[in-house]
């Protein structure tokens, strides 16, 4: 069975600094898909990037990255330049590529950002 | 349109009680999704319908009935429900349940917060 970790329940950084989120995952399936999901306090799970286990390069949007390690099972969460509306709980999630296949997640990171 | 909208926003309602949670989506994604969320956890998976039929019900009680009228919308009808299951209800729809990328992706709503008294 697929499973989904994050180690880390709290996280703090200070504004426009840089923090990293862990994720691991277990499962035996070659493709599928990596997911971080971000939920503020207004509730809304809002998809922040994704990554294709097919793909080596490690995605990127705007502030924040991925480092994908295929091998090592590890999928963490770069953000850059840290900003106050960044403050929410992160979730890792993954889905296998096989059809019907339903999104897992992991327990989540809340993320603090201080002033 | 790229938004899936949840109504009510915040519900209160007693043990004996009839109410229905809605959700819509215009995206012409033919998966939708109900998850339940409890405070400080991950979101687990409720019912899923794929071209309006249900083809998941993760052993949910039966005092939770969902249903989808057609491709846009998705109910969830509640009655006598108990007080665990105060929740933060979420819907969510993906373009499909099959292999094109898009169907991996999955688009929530802001969710319908659910106290049971």
């Amino acid at each position: 069975a697929q499973t989904v970790t994050q180690s880390q329940p709290e996280m703090s950084v200070q504004e426009a600094e840089t923090v990293t989120l862990s994720c691991t995952y277990d499962t035996s399936e070659s493709d599928y898909y990596l997911f971080w999901y971000k939920q503020p306090p207004s509730r809304q799970m809002i998809l922040v990037i994704r990554q294709e286990a097919y793909k080596q390069q490690n995605a990127t949007e705007n502030r924040f990255s991925v480092n994908f390690q295929k091998a090592a099972k590890s999928f963490s969460l770069k953000i850059s330049d840290s900003q106050l509306g960044d403050a929410a709980m992160y979730f890792c999630a993954y889905r296998s590529a096989r059809p019907g296949d339903d999104m897992r997640f992991g327990a989540g990171t809340r993320l603090t950002v201080k002033p | 349109d790229t938004e899936v909208t949840q109504t009510p926003k915040h519900l209160v309602m007693g043990m004996t009680n009839k109410k229905s949670l809605k959700c819509e989506q215009h995206m012409g994604h033919r998966a939708m999704y109900w998850y339940k969320q409890k405070a400080k956890k991950p979101p687990e998976l409720m019912f899923v319908y794929s071209y309006e039929k249900l083809s998941i019900n993760e052993s949910v009680p039966s005092r939770f009935s969902p249903e989808c009228p057609n491709s846009s919308l998705l109910n969830l009808h509640l009655h006598a429900l108990q007080p665990e299951d105060s929740a933060l209800y979420l819907c969510a729809s993906s373009q499909d349940r099959g292999t094109l990328s898009g169907a991996n992706v999955l688009t929530f709503g802001a969710g319908s917060r659910l106290t049971v008294l």
